[in-house]
């Protein structure tokens, strides 16, 4: 059974700070790995997705890396910004085409 | 223009009741989704359904019942409904195995 581990569980930074966030699985049989962003009270917000064979994706500020064979993902962000407070989610895909989500980090980026 | 929709925003009601939620995106995917995030703000995917196949959660009791009036559509019916159904449930959309595009939530009380 799939199960999903997020590091740390919350995070306060200063602004302007570097950060990595950290994401396990326990199976590495995925199609894809994606981070989503949900703010207090909304939905998710899809960042970065990456497909099984691939091992980094970017975006701005962002960069998701993949290591399927250990089970593991990072968010990087560089330069954080208060409008960078969220909870950030991981979430694998599985052949069943089931999201298994991981339990959130919950960034706080202090001005 | 919403990409996925969801009503109603937020549901209270008394335990025993029947509910509908209903979710439709705009986005011509042809896989849609219902998941449940727990007071703890654990989501959990509950079912996953194209025009082909719906797969069940084997967790999810037998008073949840989705319905697709048409590709656009996946409605959450929840019959005789308890307390531990309270929490946020959450619509998404997707190309096959593409990103998830989720909906803002029904956030559903039960009295």
């Amino acid at each position: 059974k799939q199960e999903v581990t997020q590091i740390p569980a919350a995070l306060s930074v200063p602004e302007g700070e570097n950060l990595v966030l950290n994401c396990s699985f326990t199976d590495s049989a995925i199609y894809n790995l994606q981070w989503f962003r949900q703010d207090p009270g909304k939905g998710l917000t899809s960042l970065l997705l990456i497909q099984s064979s691939q091992r980094e994706q970017t975006s701005g500020r962002l960069n998701a890396s993949l290591d399927k064979s250990s089970g593991r993902s990072t968010l990087y962000i560089a330069a954080s910004q208060p409008g960078d407070s969220a909870t950030y989610l991981c979430a694998v895909l599985t052949g069943a085409n089931n999201l298994f989500f991981g339990t959130g980090t919950r960034l706080t980026v202090i001005p | 223009d919403t990409a996925v929709s969801q009503t109603p925003k937020y549901l209270v009601t008394q335990m025993g009741n029947d509910k509908s939620i209903k979710c439709e995106q705009n986005l011509g995917h042809d896989t849609m989704y219902w998941y449940k995030q727990d007071s703890k703000k654990f989501l959990k995917i509950m079912f996953s359904y194209n025009n082909k196949e719906l797969i069940i959660n084997e967790t999810v009791p037998n008073r949840f019942s989705p319905k697709s009036p048409d590709k656009a559509h996946l409605n959450l019916h929840i019959n005789s409904l308890e307390l531990g159904d309270s929490a946020v449930y959450f619509c998404a959309s997707s190309h096959r195995t593409e990103t998830q595009y989720f909906g803002p939530g029904t956030r559903l009380l039960v009295l």
